[in-house]
């Protein structure tokens, strides 16, 4: 167990749509990431905050955003969605603010299916 | 885009032998890192190395890291059913100031019981 939660485990949903994925970091991780993990682009960095300001961003589509709370719980918004969409989002955390030098704690992921 | 490229692709061993899987990447780093998935499981840290250092061991886990190359590569020794998961490489890459986790697009391992 990382210590990482993410909700919730399974989503399926339409075209179009609108759904909202949840993190919560390890205790005392102040760095939150989103990762999109699909069979054809494999493990894409999507977005890094770290304690509420957004910090690094990466492949994220101007369809999709994320916000971290004061209590350091991350939201990863994704609206409009399409087929390709499909996929499995992973939060991770860690200490410190920089998301190269240390060990990143993932979390088991939400895996998002757009019919 | 990708950092790291592992290879090959997949592997499949025999419970008890080695396996090798490498890691090749563009840019410089600071350090890299190994990853391992369970089928539909979240990442786990394995190991990690700073490109100041070449040789790194964790249990049944060897790291090597050639900068000149731009290549690492992790032997598992003595490898388990267990070991079965996809290995990934990440690099960490600067965007401004703040530095991100690359991750390739990982090495599906199979270990024959």
């Amino acid at each position: 167990d990382s210590g990482v939660t993410q909700t919730p485990k399974h989503l399926i949903t339409a075209t179009g749509q609108r759904v909202t994925l949840r993190c919560s970091p390890r205790s005392g991780d102040l760095s939150v990431y989103w990762y999109q993990q699909s069979l054809d682009q494999g493990l894409q960095f999507l977005i890094q905050y770290y304690n509420g300001e957004e910090r690094a961003k990466g492949n994220i589509l101007e369809r999709f955003s994320a916000q971290q709370f004061p209590d350091l719980h991350s939201e990863l918004n994704l609206s409009s969605l399409e087929l390709g969409d499909s996929a499995l989002y992973f939060c991770a955390s860690s200490v410190g603010p920089s998301g190269g030098t240390g060990e990143l704690f993932f979390g088991e992921g939400s895996r998002l299916t757009v019919l | 885009s990708q950092q790291g490229e592992e290879d090959p692709q997949a592997l499949s061993i025999q419970e008890g032998e080695n396996a090798t899987m490498n890691c090749s990447y563009k840019t410089s780093i600071n350090n890299l890192q190994w990853y391992r998935q369970n089928s539909g499981r979240g990442l786990v840290h394995l190991i990690l190395i700073r490109s100041n250092e070449r040789e790194k061991h964790s249990g049944r886990l060897r790291v090597t890291l050639d900068t000149s190359k731009k290549s690492s590569s992790l032997l598992i020794t003595a490898s388990r059913a267990a070991d079965t998961a996809s290995y990934f490489c990440a690099t960490d890459g600067y965007i401004g100031a703040n530095s991100k986790l690359t991750f390739g697009k990982g090495i599906t391992l199979s270990v024959r019981p």
